[in-house]
């Protein structure tokens, strides 16, 4: 039971180059987010899916697409990256989305640098 | 909109002793759920323990509680007999909407 796992965990890009966030988790959960870390700053919500089928805009979606390829997979994608994309990126799951008492568990991140 | 904050960015703390982090969550909601996380140098987002709003009762975790003041909006976590293993970033975090928002951190320290 490997829980939530990342690849890459580390990236350089240049700007305007592309790339996707792998994130997959085996512990049969509905819903699955993709947050950024920023230093000095707490987690923030890119995307999350409430379940396989479903995706919506958490706080800050703004130059990223996902795709929820399956119920274990989510993945996060950077069509044209920016310096201020710079950042670590965590992917979590949770059983469900609906009952907020759901614990996430989180993947241990991917640094990306985009210079 | 609601907020998170957390007031101290570092707090230090001689192993084997205890502190607190403190956590405030401004919300006009009545019924929330409250977490704390930690935050290895591994990177990796942990639960800590979390709180229901609506429930009088603090909860507790073996050597991590809760002090849950609902009118204050004030939601502080005791670390008991601190161990070095503690050692960590610790963020706050309330649901609102689906979304848990976060505070920006707690750096802690253990003194051996």
């Amino acid at each position: 039971n490997a829980g939530v796992t990342q690849t890459p965990k580390f990236q350089v890009l240049k700007t305007g180059q592309s790339m996707t966030l792998q994130c997959a988790q085996d512990m049969n959960h509905n819903s699955m987010y993709w947050y950024r870390q920023d230093p000095g700053m707490g987690l923030r919500l890119i995307y999350y899916s409430a379940s396989e089928g479903t995706t919506d805009k958490g706080e800050v979606p703004n130059g990223y697409n996902v795709s929820r390829l399956n119920k274990r997979e989510f993945s996060l994608r950077l069509e044209s990256a920016a310096p201020s994309q710079t950042s670590v990126y965590f992917c979590a799951s949770s059983y469900t989305l609906a009952e907020l008492t759901d614990t996430q568990y989180f993947g241990p991140g991917t640094r990306l640098t985009v210079l | 909109a609601q907020t998170v904050t957390q007031s101290q960015p570092e707090m230090s703390v001689q192993e084997a002793e205890t502190v607190t982090l403190s956590c405030t969550y401004d919300t006009s909601e009545s019924d929330y759920y409250l977490f704390w996380y930690k935050q290895p140098p591994s990177r990796q987002m942990i639960l800590v323990i979390r709180q229901e709003a609506y429930k009088q009762q603090n909860a507790t975790e073996n050597r991590f509680s809760v002090n849950f003041q609902k009118a204050a909006k004030s939601f502080s976590l005791k670390i008991s007999d601190s161990q070095l293993g503690d050692a960590a970033m610790y963020f706050c975090a309330g649901d609102s909407n689906y979304q848990l928002i976060w505070g920006a951190g707690t750096k802690l320290i253990i003194k051996p």
